[in-house]
């Protein structure tokens, strides 16, 4: 059962448009998301979190929205370019499960020149 | 900044060899985890340690075993590597109570033959 959903398997857009990555949650115990970026032959590194409580966190380029009533969160990058492009890892913890992550099966994301 | 480093980059085992994979965390952090990548499948947990000598699996525990003698270095054991546990290995840490930030190793490539 995937707790943490990412259908989009791709996405492409052209460098200065907006990026929108989508994620999907059904464990309503989730209180805490985070999104990571993984560039191939890396490990993901951390962009950017939201605790539950929350609704939206803006840091530079990227926001993240939370909509809790609707178990969905996006990411958006704005203006996208072409050193965004990696696999977007979206990622929910309960908090009490020793702070292990559920992470997506991830959105490859092109942004074009 | 913290640095989880990872032994192998690359890695070809034979099927039926027991494998070791070692992970070594600068940043003093309690929790340790062992993440597999694979495509189309995301990041998904084998075990993970938030104390020395302490374990507890994760979401896909069969055919590995955990090793936390000391708190900086955390081991992957496979002791009967089979072609099925060809995969991206990922080690993360993260600090104790209050954050599920993961700091991700650059990753071991595991070829069973």
């Amino acid at each position: 059962d995937q707790q943490v959903k990412q259908n989009s398997p791709s996405l492409s857009v052209q460098e200065g448009r907006i990026s929108i990555l989508n994620c999907d949650y059904t464990n309503s115990m989730f209180d805490y998301f985070l999104w990571y970026k993984k560039y191939p032959a890396e490990g993901p590194t951390f962009l950017i979190s939201i605790s539950s409580i929350k609704d939206k966190n803006e840091d530079g380029r990227f926001t993240v929205f939370l909509n809790k009533s609707a178990k969905h969160l996006s990411l958006h990058i704005v203006p996208s370019q072409p050193g965004d492009s990696a696999v977007y890892f979206c990622a929910a913890s309960d908090g009490g499960s020793n702070y292990k992550l559920t992470f997506g099966k991830g959105t490859l994301l092109t942004v074009n020149p | 900044d913290v640095k989880v480093t990872q032994s192998s980059r690359y890695l070809v085992k034979r099927t039926g060899e027991k494998v070791f994979l070692e992970c070594v965390q600068d940043m003093d952090h309690e929790n340790m985890f062992w993440y597999r990548q694979d495509p189309g499948l995301g990041l998904r947990l084998i075990y993970f340690s938030y104390d020395v000598k302490m374990k507890e699996k994760g979401d896909i525990p069969e055919g590995y075993s955990v090793s936390r003698e000391k708190k900086e270095r955390f081991s992957l054991i496979l002791e009967s590597a089979s072609t099925n546990q060809t995969s991206m290995y990922l080690c993360a840490s993260s600090p104790p109570t209050g954050t599920e930030k993961l700091f991700f190793g650059s990753g071991t490539q595991l070829s069973v033959l």
